[in-house]
Formats: C-alpha cells, structure tokens, sequence
C-alpha cells in the first residue's frame, strides 16, 4: 500500500548531539513537508520542497536542516543548535506543486523526539 | 503576517450537533483544509474549501466565506470515536505553503 513512512517512532538526543529523523513516501508526491508540534498546539513548519534538489524555510527552520536527493526521501537533522528540540515531528507530503491545484497532505505517523 | 484562530476546546453530548470555528488572516488564500488528529497520532484528511459555500461529506460539512476570512466543521450525530483535535488549515496564494491553526479539542460525552 503507498504510505509516508517515518522512523523512529521515538529517539532520544543527548546535549549537543545532531539527530536524524527519517521520511520516505511511496506515493508518488511531489512536494514533502516537516512540521513540530507541541504538547496542546498545532503544527508548525519547519521546511518544505516541492521539487528534487529544492527546499525552502518555514515558519521555524532555525537549529534544523533538510535535504532532498530523491524524490522518495525527505530527512530531516535536528542539529545541536536546537536548542530545545522535544516535541512530536510530522512529515507530510502532497501531489500539490505551483499551478496543479491544491491537494489534501498526507501524514506520517510521526516521530517523538525527547532530550535525554 | 499569517493568523488563524479556534476555540481549544469544546464539549458535546454523543448523537448531538457541534460547529467548530476557524476565522483566519492570511497574507493569501488558495483554499482551506480541515484535518482531524487523535491524540498521539497522525492528522488526516476531513474536507476542503476553496470557493464560497457549503461541502458536505457524511456526518461532516465544511462551511466558507473568504469575505469573512470564516470557515466551520459540523459534526451530526456525534459518535465517541470523534472525540480529537480538529485542524483548520490555510494554503497560501501560490498553493506551497498550508498555514495550520491551534486545533480544537473535541471531547464527545455519553
């Protein structure tokens, strides 16, 4: 069945340690998406791509970095300059692309990242 | 800049009607998205709004007004396992970016 997978379903970072958080869809999307979310609140965006070999910031992009190699994969690496990563990670990806017409997003199960 | 509002929690009878409300103030507007979260879990897909009106899925329909910057989610006849979160989101004018708002808490009683 096509899916966003993300992994792990939890990770634990020690202080000053980077970590990776895995997103891989099936789906065919062109565009792919990372969002935190808090305890009690909604979704920010961290960075999204629309393409192969682009991305852009978003709303909270600071400590964070992304890449997109393949069309499949979206990791991101929550670097030792975040300083207070702890939160639930969602990536999400849509067959949207400027001029196709607005798709729904499609979400991962999601990652929850803990400081230890 | 970018605003979207809900209330964070409301409480209804199961088998009852609710409204969830979501008024935004957005720098553009190409849409809105209304998603449904159970805790812990991954948000899904409910309905989208892009013109003026009302869509109706089911139990769930979703009302616009962009003159207004206005939309709302009914829910009829409410079951428990509609007990979650409900996100309001707004895509921007160049459809790349979906603004989402707080998400209101939904607790459905017997």
């Amino acid at each position: 069945d096509g899916g966003i997978t993300q992994s792990p379903k939890y990770l634990f970072r020690k202080e000053g340690q980077n970590v990776t958080l895995s997103c891989e869809q099936n789906l065919n999307h062109d565009a792919m998406y990372w969002y935190r979310q808090d305890p009690g609140q909604g979704l920010r965006l961290i960075y999204y791509s629309q393409i192969v070999n682009d991305f852009q910031k978003g709303d909270i992009a600071e400590g964070y970095s992304v890449s997109r190699e393949k069309k499949e994969s979206f990791p991101l690496t929550v670097t030792s300059a975040q300083k207070n990563p702890t939160a639930f990670y969602l990536c999400a990806s849509s067959a949207s692309r400027q001029g196709t017409g607005n798709q729904p997003q499609h979400f991962g199960d999601g990652t929850r990242l803990s400081i230890l | 800049g970018q605003n979207i509002d809900q209330p964070t929690e409301m409480t209804a009878t199961e088998g009852a009607i609710v409204q969830i409300n979501c008024t935004y103030q957005t720098s553009g507007f190409n849409g809105l998205f209304w998603y449904q979260q159970h805790a812990g879990e991954a948000p899904t897909f409910l309905s989208y709004n892009v013109l003026d009106g009302l869509e109706e899925k089911g139990r769930f329909s979703s009302f616009l007004s962009r003159s207004k910057g206005y939309s709302y989610l009914l829910l009829k006849e409410l079951q428990m396992k509609d007990s979650a979160s409900y996100l309001c989101a707004v895509v921007d004018n160049y459809g790349q970016n979906f603004v989402f708002g707080p998400g209101t808490r939904l607790s459905v009683l017997p």
